[in-house]
């Protein structure tokens, strides 16, 4: 069973970066048709697709946030990360890890971490 | 980007009651169109994919139709656990986006 971990601080003062990362357990970050993605949900709100990353390292960003975000692998720790930089209030949100997964004429998200909230203030 | 536009924004329902929830898109998506249900304080967790395949473990009471850009959740017959809320998210180009949400109320 495959199963996602976030990690990172919960609180960041504003102008800073965030970061955090994803642990992937159960199985290779590194197989089979998948694209380890970062999802964002705004206090009582709706979801928000951050962008993805292909353990070879390519990427693709929303371009909302295009300008802010970096996102990395590392294939020997299983693990992939999330960067946004210059944060102000309105990155407050709880950030989801997710598994992409592209399957035959279809393509969605099948695994979750259990999210992180990261609030930003000073 | 495509716009993912659901109905209603919430509904009360009865346990037993079928109940019907739709999302629109801006633009064709084919059948790229995925429902997730999530509960309060948990991840959303994937329930169609493809406009119509059941993921495994799904209940069978949950299923999906539609096409091109009009879909449909349907549970036919709710059930306690059913609370929560219900995002459509569609697949077929990039940037991926999410509809507003539906909350179920029991």
């Amino acid at each position: 069973q495959v199963q996602l971990q976030e990690s990172g601080p919960g609180l960041v003062e504003p102008s800073q970066t965030l970061s955090l990362t994803c642990t992937v357990s159960g199985g290779s970050i590194s197989s089979g048709p998948y694209y380890w993605s970062w999802i964002r949900q705004h206090p009582g709100k709706g979801l928000e697709w951050i962008g993805y990353i292909y353990y070879s390292g390519s990427t693709y960003y929303n371009p909302s946030l295009k300008s802010r975000v970096t996102m990395s692998v590392d294939t020997s720790k299983n693990q992939f990360s999330l960067k946004v930089l210059s944060v102000t209030a309105a990155d407050t949100a709880v950030y989801y890890c997710a598994r992409l997964y592209s399957g035959n004429y279809s393509l969605s998200f099948d695994y979750w971490g259990q999210g992180a909230l990261v609030t930003v203030s000073s | 980007d495509i716009q993912m536009t659901q109905s209603p924004s919430s509904l009360s329902a009865s346990v037993g009651d079928r109940v019907t929830i739709t999302c629109r898109a801006s633009q064709s998506i084919a059948n790229y169109l995925n429902w997730y249900q999530q509960k309060p304080g948990k991840a959303p967790n994937l329930l169609i994919y493809s406009a119509s395949n059941l993921q495994s473990g799904v209940p069978s009471r949950f299923s999906g139709s539609g096409s091109a850009t009009d879909f449909t959740l349907t549970i036919s017959s709710l059930q306690p656990e059913d609370f929560g809320a219900y995002y459509c998210q569609q697949s077929y180009s990039a940037p991926y986006t999410f509809g507003q949400g539906t909350k179920v109320e029991i």
